[in-house]
């Protein structure tokens, strides 16, 4: 079974463009769930999703910062504008149910921008 | 707003000798995580806690949790090198969300 996949694995941006993260969760799951790591630190929640539904974005940043998971295809993380604060590891995790189904992570993408 | 804190925030332990990692928790949660992370990869799950009191082992590590000190514990026994990485506990962010909520991590070096 194939887990959650994410690409790219590495992204490097110049400030001022756009960003855009792609997360396929594990076959047959419809929740997914985007987390930031800074260097140095633990995860930190974004955003979590359900097929075309946004459930909870309490962990986005107001501005320049958005996330999709439409009914074909992968979740996206779109960062628009990005600046040298966005550089981190960003997971995409996935559960069957959500709800206390364990999320099972992602390689992670890793945004650098100069 | 719900707190995980980890200690201690390094370790540096000699091949051999035991250690434990502590994971505190602000607010009533009744399932907590362990990850492992190394350097530039993801997170592998160690360990799901579920209830209070539950233990659990796998090798050379033993997680535990007490829920009515919000507190878990990852013990290390007999260390060797190849437990270098960082551990993160996690736990639910509460009964009206999904999401998790990561301690700071806990950066274990294990030298011979």
């Amino acid at each position: 079974n194939a887990g959650v996949m994410q690409n790219p694995r590495h992204l490097v941006r110049r400030r001022g463009q756009e960003a855009r993260l792609r997360c396929s969760p594990v076959k047959g799951h419809s929740h997914v769930y985007w987390y930031r790591q800074l260097p140095e630190e633990g995860l930190k929640f974004m955003v979590y999703l359900q097929k075309e539904n946004i459930i909870d974005e309490s962990g986005m940043p107001k501005e320049r910062f958005s996330a999709e998971f439409p009914k074909e295809g992968p979740s996206i993380l779109r960062i628009q504008q990005v600046v040298r604060g966005d550089s981190a590891a960003y997971f995409c995790a996935s559960s069957p149910r959500g709800g206390r189904d364990e999320q099972y992570f992602g390689p992670g993408t890793r945004l650098t921008v100069t | 707003e719900l707190k995980v804190e980890q200690n201690p925030l390094f370790l540096s332990m000699q091949e051999g000798k035991n250690y434990t990692i502590y994971c505190n928790y602000s607010t009533t949660s009744d399932r907590l995580y362990w990850y492992r992370q190394d350097p530039g990869k993801s997170l592998e799950s160690l360990f799901v806690l579920l209830s209070n009191g539950a233990v659990k082992q796998e090798g050379r590590l033993m997680a535990s949790l007490d829920t009515k000190a919000r507190l878990s514990t990852l013990h290390i026994t007999a260390a060797v090198h190849d437990l270098s990485a960082t551990y993160f506990c996690a736990v639910d962010g509460g009964w009206n969300t999904d999401k998790l909520i990561f301690g700071t991590g806990t950066r274990l070096q294990v030298f011979p």
